[in-house]
């Protein structure tokens, strides 16, 4: 059974960088079947594509936020991380992990973890 | 700001049947697969449909999916209290290499 598990800081100041990772247990990163990506969603608000990460390295990110984020994966740990620059109370979210299959959905979350921008 | 568009809110009562839309181009539901997303919230979304129309192996029949052109629909028949959730759908938009997910529908059964 894959899960998926979030981590990193609840409070980040504004202006500062979010960093999150996520580790995945009960299977592998290294999978050309899957990418693994991060989705975002504001209070209140609905669920947004942050980006994916390919094991090799290989990303694509959210057209509102490239320039402030960045994805890396790290076989040796079945973890993939995720940072975001130059935070304001607008990035305040709960951040899921999830697994995304290369036809295009996703079929596998993590449970979510509170990011509040605040200073 | 979604590329798809789904309505806000709809409703019905249990044992009926209901549907929900998503409006999308030719560079995202236009040419590339749809899947359909269920969330409780305050919990992570639960994948309902993938590939247009398949369903994943526990998810129950009542829930169904179509795409036609630039737009899909889910539909759920026999309506449970149980449904009650935020559904999205969700797909590839080419134009911006990127994925998109619809606005989200909150569905309540009366």
């Amino acid at each position: 059974q894959l899960q998926l598990q979030e981590s990193g800081p609840g409070l980040v100041k504004p202006s500062e960088t979010l960093s999150l990772t996520c580790t995945v247990s009960g299977g592998s990163i290294s999978t050309n079947f899957y990418y693994w990506g991060w989705i975002r969603q504001a209070p209140g608000k609905g669920l947004e594509c942050i980006g994916n990460i390919f094991y090799s390295g290989a990303t694509y990110y959210s057209p509102s936020l490239r320039g402030r984020v960045s994805m890396s994966v790290d076989t040796s740990t079945n973890q993939f991380s995720l940072t975001l620059a130059s935070v304001t109370a607008a990035d305040t979210a709960v951040y899921f992990c999830a697994r995304h299959h290369k036809n295009s959905f996703y079929d596998s979350w993590g449970q979510g973890t509170l990011v509040t921008v605040s200073s | 700001q979604s590329v798809l568009t789904q309505p806000p809110s709809v409703s019905a009562a249990p044992g009926q049947k209901v549907t929900i839309s998503c409006s999308g181009s030719s560079s995202d539901i236009g040419n590339n697969y749809v899947s359909w997303y269920q969330q409780v919230p305050g919990t992570a979304a639960k994948l309902l449909i993938y590939e247009n129309t398949r369903r994943p192996s526990g998810v129950p029949d009542r829930f169904s999916a179509s795409k036609s052109g630039t737009s899909a629909t889910l539909g759920i028949t026999g309506l449970q209290t149980g449904d009650e959730a935020d559904y999205y759908c969700g797909a590839w938009d080419s134009s911006v290499s990127a994925w998109m997910f619809g606005g989200g529908t909150k569905l309540t059964v009366l």
